[in-house]
């Protein structure tokens, strides 16, 4: 089963609007969660570090006023994509590393439609 | 530096193996890994393999490592339809926790 649950997997917001996307590791904790974009026909980037209990650190050109990281617990990380546009729409798609086992889990990524 | 390269396609017949290659610039690589994603949905771990080996196999997956030249190799035996998807290879650097991946190779299979 999933280890790392993301939700959710497929939503359609109007332009202006906000939207919101959980990432959770379901039977770990995770300090540090990661959050990566994917443009059409291109690869995945890495968009922001989510770190608990502090701000988030982002990427080159990546908008932190636009794409909001809260990392409120040792198991959920949100990204808020605020005031969407279309070229907002992408494939996003969070990480987890699980530090015990050296292992690094993904979610299962959420589709954003803008229209 | 931190760099993935894929060809961007690749068309193979059903039955036949198929090799979808990728090569990485930064030999501390820890982490190799690949994924696949199929049309409109997330993204699957298929396998990985650590920088010190050299090969791994798991049922119709077989992934080669060369570590002399930053080649890394995804072989499926017997192509299915059902393989038909985008494969990422990925990369750690130094640790396990931040991916970069390669553009993804769209493998087409032909029944």
């Amino acid at each position: 089963g999933a280890v790392v649950s993301q939700h959710p997997s497929r939503v359609i917001c109007k332009s202006g609007t906000s939207v919101k996307i959980e990432c959770r590791s379901l039977d770990f904790q995770a300090t540090t969660m990661f959050w990566y974009r994917q443009f059409p026909k291109q690869s995945l980037m890495l968009m922001a570090t989510s770190n608990e209990g502090s701000k988030a650190t982002y990427e080159q050109g990546v908008e932190k006023d636009k794409f909001l990281i809260n990392h409120a617990s040792l198991t959920l990380s949100t990204l808020t994509v605020t005031s969407a546009h279309p070229e907002d729409s992408s494939f996003y798609i969070c990480s987890a590393p699980r530090t015990e086992r050296n292992t690094i889990y993904f979610g299962e990524g959420s589709w954003l439609t803008v229209v | 530096g931190e760099d993935v390269e894929q060809s961007l396609f690749l068309s193979v017949r059903e039955g036949d193996s198929s090799v979808i290659n990728c090569t990485y610039t930064d030999s501390s690589s820890t982490y190799l890994y690949w994924y696949k994603q199929e049309p409109g949905a997330g993204l699957q771990l298929l396998t990985y393999i650590f920088s010190n080996m050299d090969m791994k196999q798991d049922q119709r997956l077989t992934v080669l490592l060369n570590k002399k030249d930053k080649h890394l190799s995804l072989r499926i035996a017997d192509t299915q339809t059902g393989d038909s998807a985008i494969y990422f290879c990925a990369e750690t650097l130094g640790g396990y926790q931040k991916v970069t991946f390669g553009i993804g190779t769209k493998l087409q299979v032909i029944p």
